[in-house]
């Protein structure tokens, strides 16, 4: 079935450092989406990527889709204290419901 | 901004009673979602919903389990008959249209003891 995978599962890193992760899937999509949750709290929603798109900016985040390798990055650039999250890529499938599909996320550490 | 709510934000429940989650979705959305994260996994899909039927539900979407908009603005999840590994975070989602962001709630946390 198709899953989203992120790599590393945990990053740390220093304050003002960029931090990239990664995501693979399995099967073709409809588009890609970012989310960032704070320990306990609920998801946010960072970037929606779609399959005909390669690249994507939102202030401090940057987007990649390559859908040849079927895998996805994420990159925070500046980071501060406050990115310190975990951090889920999601698919979205062509067909059905257009239901998420999560990874298992990675868990970024900024250390001030 | 628009947003999911949901209610309550955490409840804890014996073994084997019923439990409802409610949600509030973002009004114009057509879509409607019930996640769950087990502390410390990924989050899961159990069911989606749209036009006042389940599109598409999980194998852990059982018999156990149903979902309900009783108006239109609600939609709850129901749990029957609550085991210990229901214990989860609970959340709720709605989108617009199809292709669309997927916005979600702050969760509900359920701990059956």
């Amino acid at each position: 079935s198709q899953q989203g995978e992120e790599d590393p599962q945990a990053l740390s890193i220093q304050e003002g450092e960029n931090a990239t992760m990664n995501c693979s899937y399995k099967t073709s999509i409809n588009n890609l989406q970012w989310y960032r949750q704070n320990s306990g709290r609920g998801l946010v929603h960072l970037i929606l990527i779609r399959s005909n798109e390669r690249e994507k900016h939102s202030g401090r985040l940057r987007v990649t889709l390559d859908t040849s390798k079927k895998s996805s990055s994420l990159l925070i650039t500046a980071s501060r204290a406050a990115d310190t999250a975990s951090y889920f890529c999601a698919t979205v499938q062509i067909q059905g419901a257009q239901k998420l599909v999560f990874g298992q996320g990675t868990r970024l550490t900024i250390n001030p | 901004e628009p947003e999911v709510t949901q209610t309550p934000s955490h409840q804890v429940t014996q073994m084997g009673q019923e439990v409802i989650l409610r949600c509030v979705p973002i009004s114009n959305h057509l879509y409607f979602y019930w996640y769950r994260q087990i502390l410390g996994q990924k989050v899961e899909f159990l069911v989606s919903f749209y036009n006042n039927e389940i599109s598409e539900k999980s194998e852990i979407f059982d018999d156990q389990f149903s979902v309900e908009r009783p108006d239109g603005s609600n939609f709850t999840l129901k749990i029957r008959s609550t085991k210990l590994e229901d214990s989860a975070m609970y959340f709720c989602a709605s989108r617009e249209d199809s292709g669309n962001t997927i916005y979600f709630g702050e969760g509900s946390w359920l701990t059956v003891v």
